[in-house]
């Protein structure tokens, strides 16, 4: 059973700080993706990483890709409070359709 | 920008009861899958279906669950005899304009919200 575990569960900082939080697991996936979700929504999607070591970056957002592709981090740059919500991330398996969702992490933006 | 539309957006049923949820993906996708989301929960897979058959399933996807896609548009999950466990978020996705299905985002609905009593 492959598992992602998202670091921190929950984080707040103020506003115009800077922030890390990670995706992480002992098994490699073919891609890897990012999710926002906002209470009561479904998760929207923000980017897919698919070959190590790739980074992309979405306006204030970088999302990595970890070389052996069994990890992936998102820094968020100068955070606004339009940044608050549960980021998620999912892995693809190879040769799998299913994605397999991480823990989430719950990030508030104090202004 | 296309979306993936889930009706209701909330159904609330008696336990023992039959429901169907509905879900119209992205048009021009050929994957489809249901994940649930348990209140202060994961996301979990449920089902996946391409080509007008199931293709993966999870232990959690039983008998109880079905899965159609009755005409071009319409992709639905029928969850038979509703236990109280059964309330949940469900959300349908969809993905792929090729039959490689390997790394193509999936792209999710805003759920239905089932509440068995």
């Amino acid at each position: 059973t492959q598992l992602l575990e998202q670091s921190p569960q929950f984080l707040s900082i103020q506003e115009g700080e800077n922030l890390t939080v990670y995706c992480n697991s002992s098994s490699v996936f073919s891609s890897l993706q990012w999710y926002r979700q906002e209470p009561g929504e479904g998760p929207v999607l923000l980017v897919t990483v698919v070959t190590g070591g790739e980074v992309k970056k979405l306006k204030r957002l970088t999302f990595q890709f970890g070389d052996a592709r069994k990890d992936s981090s998102l820094h968020i740059t100068a955070a606004q409070p339009g940044d608050t919500g549960l980021y998620l991330c999912a892995g693809d398996d190879f040769g799998n359709e299913k994605l397999t969702f991480g823990t989430g992490t719950r990030l508030t933006i104090i202004p | 920008e296309p979306e993936v539309t889930q009706t209701p957006s909330h159904q609330v049923t008696q336990m023992g009861q039959e429901v169907i949820l509905r879900c119209v993906p992205i048009s021009n996708h050929l994957y489809f899958y249901w994940y649930r989301q348990i209140l202060g929960q994961k996301v979990e897979f449920l089902v996946s279906f391409y080509n007008n058959e199931i293709s993966e399933k999870s232990e959690i996807f039983d008998d109880q669950f079905s899965v159609e896609r009755p005409d071009g548009s319409n992709f639905t999950l029928k969850i038979r005899s509703t236990k109280l466990e059964d309330s949940a978020m469900y959300f349908c996705a969809s993905s792929g304009w090729t039959i490689s299905f390997s790394n193509q985002p999936q792209h999710f609905g805003d759920g239905t919200r089932l509440s068995i009593l």
